[in-house]
């Protein structure tokens, strides 16, 4: 059974920062592109970044409202996902789910989520 | 903010037949990329109902059945069920934003 775990969530300052990460299991990590997606709450989904399957001069791409300020990685080795989040906002508060899915392909599979808060 | 559009909210009786519309335009749906919707209960990660446009995951209640005209898609559940509360978000890949975009989301109420 395909499992992501999200983990690193947290309270931070404004302008802070936070790494997250999402451990894979039970399926070839390295052969899927992979997602992060988050959710304010009480609001609706907002797609984050994408990294495509291969780690090195691997595709990526963010939403406008993270670009310049997330980095999406992953390491294939330990099939891990992961998130470095710098200069937080407050609208940067939401549950983070990492999700793999690519292209013209649903989001399959999800983590459960870790909380983010931005608050001093 | 979303590039798909959503009502907020459709209810219906029990048994009855309801729809979700999604509304983009010529950069996603009218684009021909595919169209996926999902159904989220509270405290849950979204779960699909419909993928590519048209078609169910195993274990999905053939109740849900999507489809796609120009820049819009909808979902239509048929006999609903009081299981079938939830929040439902459509998504698809905008060419010119170069990534994903969820609709705005729908809350479907049982009466």
């Amino acid at each position: 059974q395909v499992q992501l775990v999200e983990s690193g969530g947290g309270l931070v300052k404004p302008g802070g920062s936070l790494r997250l990460s999402c451990a894979a299991s039970d399926f070839s990590f390295s052969d899927y592109y992979m997602s992060w997606i988050r959710q304010a709450p009480g609001k609706g989904l907002e797609w984050v970044a994408y990294i495509s399957s291969s780690g090195g001069g691997s595709t990526i791409f963010y939403a406008d409202s993270v670009k310049g300020r997330f980095t999406i990685s992953r390491d294939n080795a330990k099939s891990s996902l992961y998130l470095q989040m710098h200069s937080l906002r407050a609208e940067d508060t939401a549950v983070y789910y990492c999700a793999r899915g690519y292209g013209n392909l649903p989001f399959e599979y999800w983590g459960q989520g870790t909380l983010v808060t931005v608050s001093s | 903010q979303s590039v798909l559009t959503q009502p907020p909210s459709v209810s219906g009786a029990p048994g009855q037949r309801v729809t979700i519309s999604c509304t983009g335009s010529s950069s996603n749906i009218g684009a021909a990329y595919d169209v996926h919707w999902y159904q989220q209960l509270p405290g849950t990660a979204p779960k699909v109902v419909v993928y590519n446009n048209n078609n169910r995951p195993s274990g999905v209640p053939d109740r849900f059945s999507g489809s796609n005209s120009g820049t819009s898609a909808s979902l239509a559940i048929t006999g609903l069920q009081a299981e079938d509360e939830a929040d439902y978000y459509c998504q698809s890949y905008d060419s010119s934003l170069k990534g994903y975009v969820f609709g705005t989301g729908t809350r479907v109420t049982v009466l």
